[in-house]
């Protein structure tokens, strides 16, 4: 079974300045690899997603993200960060095919100003 | 297109009542997939309905049910409810393609306070 594991559960980070979340999973079969982000009493969000092709996914606010096979990681950053950004991100995995996800603990990024 | 509709927004129930949570995906989209988030527990898999099929379940006691219906609208019912059952109830809908390439859009969910 896949699993994921977010490395940092709580990241302040200043405006203006970059962010990056970590994200590793354990699979012994080809995954498919998501980033949500939810904020205060909302749903999720789908931010990005990794299902094939190159490993440097991009975001249209912003964040990217990038498949590392060999260290197994999807890490999330954005360069400069938005008050608007404080949210909660979600890593996800998927075996392809398979519509249940497994998500990782989540990481609240609270910026500041 | 209107998004994913749960409702109720917000339910408080009593120990030992059973409840109905409701979803309405988007126009078009005919699988419908159930997460309960807690604080303690994250974000777990319920199950998933496709054309009024129960496609794939998570690890939750059979106290926890759902159904689709022929308009791909679910509900999801927990009987003889625990004070553990309090939590966020998604749901989130997809037009299910084959190749999960079609991402997941959830609802803005559920709160369900069991005292």
């Amino acid at each position: 079974a896949q699993s994921v594991t977010q490395l940092d559960s709580q990241v302040p980070v200043f405006e203006e300045a970059p962010v990056e979340l970590r994200c590793n999973y354990s699979s012994s079969v080809s995954v498919y690899l998501f980033w949500y982000v939810q904020y205060p009493n909302q749903g999720l969000q789908l931010l990005l997603k990794y299902l094939s092709g190159s490993t440097l996914v991009k975001s249209i606010n912003g964040f990217e993200a990038e498949f590392n096979k060999s260290q197994t990681s999807f890490h999330l950053r954005k360069p400069s960060v938005h008050i608007s950004d404080t949210a909660e991100y979600f890593c996800a995995v998927t075996l392809s095919n398979d519509y249940k996800l497994s998500f990782g603990a989540g990481t609240t990024v609270t910026v500041r100003a | 297109k209107a998004g994913v509709t749960q409702t109720p927004r917000y339910l408080i129930k009593t120990r030992g009542q059973q409840v109905t949570l409701s979803c309405s995906p988007i126009s078009g989209h005919r699988s419908v997939s159930w997460y309960q988030q807690t604080p303690g527990q994250g974000l777990q898999f319920l199950f998933e309905y496709f054309s009024e099929t129960q496609r794939n379940k998570g690890n939750f006691p059979g106290r926890f049910s759902g159904r689709q219906f022929s308009n791909s609208r679910s509900e999801m019912n927990v009987s003889t409810l625990e004070l553990g059952d309090s939590a966020l109830y998604l749901c989130a809908s997809s037009q299910r393609t084959g190749k999960l390439n079609s991402p997941l859009h959830f609802g803005n969910g559920t709160r369900l306070t069991v005292t």
